[in-house]
């Protein structure tokens, strides 16, 4: 199984303030994607990347893959409580095995 | 278009009993998933059919059977439950296998055996 680790688990803070989301492995992929959750429904696309070094935006959302293709990172800018939900990172490994494996995803609550 | 739909939306068993959840969607997807939901542990994959008339195994596939009853439909069946088997259970489908192709979930299912 190809682990994807992120970090940090639950995040709270204050409405307008900054906020960075990683999503690590040792293992190279050829594409990442990031899926917004919210309670009760299953999770929505945010963003797919796929060559290294890629940055998407999405309004206040900024997506990077890494050069290598084993991490990215999700930045928010002037956060919203709109923002609050489960963000989770999900890899499709390099090679036959074309599933996905999920990140066990950050908790993210914007107070207003 | 209803996306992917799930039934039941919750259901409690004892433990030892049996039951099927229903998926189906109609967005015309070769590929359909089911994943379990536990806290701290993103989204697992328990069994996935890639096309009509194929199954399967991912990366937690015990205590689960799976049928793909024709393109639209991919039931998961629990032949005996067990406690360790309380879950969220996401049923998911996609077009096709190609890197940017994006999985579509339905809302879930809430199962807790006792």
């Amino acid at each position: 199984t190809q682990l994807l680790e992120q970090s940090p688990q639950f995040l709270s803070i204050q409405e307008g303030e900054n906020l960075t989301v990683y999503c690590n492995s040792s293992s190279v992929f050829s594409s990442l994607q990031w899926y917004r959750q919210e309670p009760g429904e299953g999770p929505v696309l945010l963003v797919t990347v796929v060559t290294g070094g890629e940055v998407k935006k999405l309004k206040r959302l900024t997506f990077q893959f890494g050069d290598a293709r084993k991490d990215s990172s999700l930045h928010i800018t002037a956060a919203q409580p709109g923002d609050t939900g489960l963000y989770l990172c999900a890899g499709l490994p390099s090679g036959s095995a074309r599933q996905l494996t999920f990140g066990s995803g950050t908790q993210l609550t914007v107070l207003p | 278009n209803a996306g992917v739909t799930q039934t039941p939306k919750f259901q409690v068993l004892k433990t030892g009993q049996s039951m099927t959840l229903q998926c189906a969607q109609d967005m015309n997807h070769n590929s359909m998933y089911w994943y379990r939901q536990d806290p701290g542990m993103g989204l697992r994959l328990i069994y996935y059919s890639a096309s009509e008339g194929t199954t399967d195994k991912g990366e937690v596939p015990n205590g689960y059977n799976v049928s793909r009853l024709n393109k639209r439909e991919f039931s998961l069946r629990l032949e005996s439950a067990a406690p360790s088997q309380t879950s969220v259970y996401f049923c998911a489908s996609r077009a096709g296998t190609s890197v940017s192709y994006e999985q579509f979930f339905g809302p879930g299912t809430r199962l807790t055996v006792l």
